[in-house]
């Protein structure tokens, strides 16, 4: 089956620096999603893409639909506390699919 | 209340037991999802229903059994379960299923534990 696959898995970082994080895959998606977890809840949305090659912020926080329409990348800089928690990357493909990444856990070194 | 509500919080079972998860959403939305959430894993979806009815079932074992009384409510009914299905139960709801996947609103989960 179709297999998202996402990296690092995870992150040990000084609060103010950049991440970036990324899913790549051997399927072509129509839509790629980037959701935050944090400890006790669920998911929640951050960023959502729907066009080959569309940059897109939301604060800190840019994400990019990858120009072959298998991958996408996640930057978020000047992290603070905050930003701790489970990234995930989502694709969903042409019959609506929704593939999941394993995560990309961030953890902010004080 | 408002999203989508997930009970109870945290669940300690047997393996001999009966037990049931309930979500709800105050979205007004009509899919309603469950998935199994294990550490490092992706989230795998186990059923969905639209309009109430079920139109997904991932091969998932007999021993989790959906019910979608309405389009605001489901349940997740568990019995002779193993300790492999310990993990976090996730609802989640979207207007439509197959359509809007930036919609899905998830509940914050049901933390399960078999014993």
């Amino acid at each position: 089956g179709q297999q998202l696959n996402q990296s690092p898995q995870s992150m040990f970082i000084q609060e103010g620096e950049d991440v970036s994080m990324n899913c790549t895959s051997s399927s072509i998606f129509n839509t790629w999603l980037w959701y935050k977890q944090e400890p006790g809840e669920g998911p929640v949305l951050l960023i959502a893409l729907y066009k080959a090659g569309e940059l897109t912020s939301n604060g800190r926080l840019t994400a990019q639909f990858g120009i072959t329409r298998k991958d996408s990348f996640l930057n978020i800089s000047a992290s603070i506390p905050s930003d701790v928690g489970i990234y995930f990357c989502a694709g969903q493909d042409s019959n609506y699919q929704l593939i999941w990444g394993a995560g990309t856990k961030l953890i902010i070194k004080p | 209340e408002t999203g989508v509500t997930q009970t109870p919080r945290h669940l300690v079972m047997g393996m001999t037991n009966k037990k049931s998860l309930k979500c709800e959403q105050h979205l007004g939305h009509n899919a309603m999802y469950w998935y199994k959430q294990s550490a490092k894993k992706p989230l795998e979806l186990m059923f969905v229903y639209n309009f109430k009815e079920q139109t997904e079932n991932n091969s998932v074992p007999s021993r989790f059994s959906p019910e979608c009384p309405n389009s605001s409510h489901l349940f997740l009914h568990l019995h002779t379960l193993q300790p492999e299905d310990s993990a976090l139960y996730l609802c989640a709801s979207s207007q439509e299923a197959k359509k809007n996947a930036y919609g899905y609103t998830f509940g914050s989960g049901t933390r399960l534990t078999v014993v």
